[in-house]
């Protein structure tokens, strides 16, 4: 069973670029999560995905940054005219549920994105 | 806010000695905590969790945590360290909002010499 995958592995952009993260949740995940690493910054939060819904958004920079996770396919995150502040690890997580914090299911981190914008 | 804390940067210790990683924390209500391990180049990964029970929790690779509410901390603790085990540490804390949302500190570096 493979692991929540991310391409590509590293990207490489120039200012005002569009860039786009892909990630596929592990099997019979519903659930996707973002999160971006700052370097030497733990992981934020910036967005939560059930299939075609995005049920919060709050970590999101409201704008240029947009994720969406379609019926068929991988959870997309994009950034557009990106700049500078936005080099960074981007992860992805994936869970079978992530609604009732009383039936804790683990996220499975994905190897993450590295952005450089140059 | 709900939040954890991790106060060292990087933790030094001998292969063969125990070695412990600090995690305070600060929520509100009854706190959900975990601990991830992150190695170069790698994804986070799963060692531990705390959502109730026993204050002390066995996790992966033989690390444990202990959950102390007076002190509201969760230090992760390994009885004898392994080379294999330098890496960033995470501590991290699901808030309350309806889903699971984690909240991570900022990370500590554990070196292991030989």
């Amino acid at each position: 069973n493979a692991g929540v995958m991310q391409n590509p592995r590293h990207l490489v952009r120039r200012r005002g670029q569009e860039a786009r993260l892909r990630c596929s949740p592990m099997k019979g995940h519903s659930h996707v999560y973002w999160y971006r690493q700052l370097p030497e910054e733990g992981l934020k939060f910036m967005v939560y995905l059930q299939k075609e819904n995005i049920i919060d958004e709050s970590g999101m920079p409201k704008e240029r940054f947009s994720a969406e996770f379609p019926k068929e396919g991988p959870s997309i995150l994009r950034i557009q005219q990106v700049v500078r502040g936005d080099s960074a690890a981007y992860f992805c997580a994936s869970s079978t549920s992530g609604m009732d914090i009383h039936l804790y299911n683990e996220q499975f981190f994905g190897p993450g994105t590295r952005l450089t914008v140059l | 806010a709900q939040s954890v804390a991790q106060p060292e940067d990087q933790v030094n210790v001998a292969e063969g000695n125990p070695l412990t990683v600090k995690c305070t924390y600060s929520v509100s209500g009854n706190p959900y905590l975990f601990w991830y391990v992150q190695y170069p180049n790698r994804g986070l990964q799963f060692l531990l969790k705390y959502i109730t029970g026993d204050n002390l929790v066995k996790g992966s690779y033989g690390f444990e945590a202990e959950f102390n509410k007076s002190q509201t901390s969760f230090h992760l603790k390994k009885p004898s360290a392994l080379v294999s085990d330098s890496a960033l540490y995470f501590c991290a804390v699901i808030l309350n909002t309806g889903f699971q949302k984690l909240v991570f500190g900022t990370g500590t570096r554990l070196l292991v010499s030989p």
